[in-house]
C-alpha cells in the first residue's frame, strides 16, 4: 500500500525552527518528485515546496523562500522540510504529497508565543 | 499567470448529480488538472487527473460515480448518485513550471 506519514509538527514560538519529516512506503520513493502543501485553519490548500526525484532541483513559494528548505534522503525513503524563522502565518497543517498525487495525513504546525 | 478559479460553494440533493467547475486562466486552456476531495477533518484525497481533451485517469478506489470532462478552459467534476459522504471540499490543482497551483476550492453540501 502506498503510504506517506508526516511527523515533526508541534508548537513553536515566532522566530523558531522546526523540521518536518515524511516517511514514504509502498512505492519507489527515489523515482518521484515530492511536494509539501499546507492548509491554514479554515483555508484552502497552498503549495509550499517541491523537490525532484534525486534532490538536485528544488522550488519554493515566495512566502517561504529563504526560510524553508526541502530535502530528501532516498536511502531512507524520507522527505524533509526544514522551517526556520517561523511566523504566525506559517500556522497550518502540512501535507507531503507525491507527484502524481498521493497525500499524507498531515502534521500540524502552530507558531505562537 | 497560471490561476485556477472555482466557485466557493455548491449544493445538491442526496441521490442527485452535481457538476463542479474549475476554470484555467487565459492562455492556459491546454493544461491538465487534478481533482482532490477533502472530507471534513481529513486530509486530501486524489480523485483523478483530467486532460484538456476530457480523458481522465482516476486514483485507486475512486468510484465510477466520479467522472471528469473538459470544455475549453473549463474542467468539470461530475458526481452522480450523491451520497452523504460526498459532502466535502473539492480542489482542482494543476502543474506550473516545477510547482503546483491550487484553486480556492468548492464546498459541496449534500442536502
Amino acid at each position: 500500500e502506498v503510504q506517506l506519514v508526516e511527523s515533526g509538527g508541534g508548537l513553536v514560538q515566532p522566530g523558531g525552527s522546526l523540521r518536518l519529516s515524511c516517511a514514504a512506503s509502498g512505492f519507489t520513493f527515489s523515482s518521484y518528485w515530492m511536494h509539501w502543501v499546507r492548509q491554514a485553519p479554515g483555508k484552502g490548500l497552498v503549495w509550499v515546496s517541491r523537490i525532484n526525484s534525486d534532490g538536485s532541483s528544488t522550488s519554493y513559494a515566495d512566502s517561504v523562500k529563504g526560510r524553508f528548505t526541502i530535502s530528501r534522503d532516498n536511502a531512507k525513503n524520507t522527505l524533509y522540510l526544514q522551517m526556520n524563522s517561523l511566523r504566525a502565518e506559517d500556522t497550518a497543517v502540512y501535507y507531503c504529497a507525491r507527484d502524481p498525487p498521493v497525500w499524507g495525513k498531515g502534521t500540524t504546525v502552530t507558531v505562537s508565543s | 499567470q497560471l490561476v485556477l478559479t472555482q466557485s466557493p460553494s455548491a449544493s445538491a440533493s442526496l441521490g442527485a448529480s452535481v457538476k463542479l467547475t474549475c476554470t484555467l486562466s487565459s492562455g492556459h486552456s491546454s493544461y491538465a488538472i487534478a481533482w482532490h476531495q477533502q472530507q471534513p477533518e481529513k486530509g486530501p484525497r486524489y480523485l483523478m487527473k483530467l486532460n484538456s481533451d476530457g480523458s481522465h485517469s482516476k486514483g485507486d478506489g475512486i468510484p465510477d460515480r466520479f467522472s471528469g470532462s473538459s470544455s475549453g478552459a473549463e474542467r468539470y467534476l461530475t458526481i452522480s448518485s450523491l451520497q452523504s459522504e460526498d459532502e466535502a471540499d473539492y480542489y482542482c490543482q494543476t502543474w506550473g513550471t516545477g510547482h503546483w497551483v491550487f484553486g480556492g476550492g468548492t464546498k459541496l453540501t449534500v442536502l
